[in-house]
């Protein structure tokens, strides 16, 4: 079956550094993935999303780049914010069954 | 309203009651889901609609769980004779196409259920 596998958390940085949080995938078909994140006390939201190889998802500063080859959608930021801690899912979607496969998410904690 | 409802946010049940949680998705929006999400963990599916019909409901665990939506707006999640583990928090989405629109889920804040 479908499964999505996240780098454990929690992720701690400092103000301003380069952020990488770690996402494969297996599948059946030939998935979409995407990045949500869930901020404190608020429902999940869409971040960014890819639907074919090599696509490349970017929002607010954060990129993902689909890479067939190694099944990862590794998420990225540059200059990480105070205001970007939450909780960071990476999902698939396959359209054979109508859910979204989420993993387990990372945490990312960016301290002043 | 401009995104997903669901009421309660909170709920306590001892062992053994029956709750109902419920959801109002976007205005228009013809898919709605329900998926659980345990302590620590990614949000697991439960079940999907399409309008009012129930077209998967692979991931109700079991025969206590049960979902409606008979006017394809708000839908209900039900549980019966709640057990510990179904502690959780029960998270609805919902999109605007049919399917599982791209994965593109409007989700909600989330109840969180916690059984004593």
């Amino acid at each position: 079956g479908d499964s999505v596998t996240q780098m454990e958390g929690p992720v701690t940085l400092s103000e301003e550094a380069f952020l990488t949080i770690n996402c494969t995938y297996t599948a059946t078909g030939y998935p979409s993935l995407f990045w949500y994140v869930q901020y404190p006390g608020e429902g999940l939201q869409l971040l960014l999303k890819a639907t074919k190889a090599d696509d490349k998802g970017s929002n607010k500063g954060f990129e993902a780049t689909y890479r067939k080859e190694t099944t990862s959608f590794h998420l990225e930021k540059g200059s990480v914010q105070v205001s970007d801690s939450a909780v960071y899912f990476c999902a698939l979607y396959t359209g054979t069954a109508s859910k979204l496969t989420f993993g387990t998410g990372t945490r990312l904690q960016v301290t002043l | 309203g401009a995104g997903v409802s669901q009421s309660p946010r909170y709920k306590v049940a001892k062992r053994g009651q029956d709750v109902a949680l419920r959801c109002d998705p976007i205005s228009g929006h013809v898919s709605l889901f329900w998926y659980q999400q345990a302590l620590g963990q990614g949000p697991e599916f439960l079940t999907y609609f399409q309008n009012e019909a129930q077209l998967d409901k692979s991931g109700l665990p079991s025969d206590r769980f049960f979902a409606e939506r008979p006017e394809g707006s708000v839908s209900t999640l039900k549980i019966q004779r709640t057990q510990q583990e179904d502690s959780a928090v029960y998270l609805c989405a919902s999109s605007l196409r049919t399917g599982g629109a791209g994965g593109e889920q409007f989700f909600g804040p989330g109840t969180r259920l916690t059984v004593l």
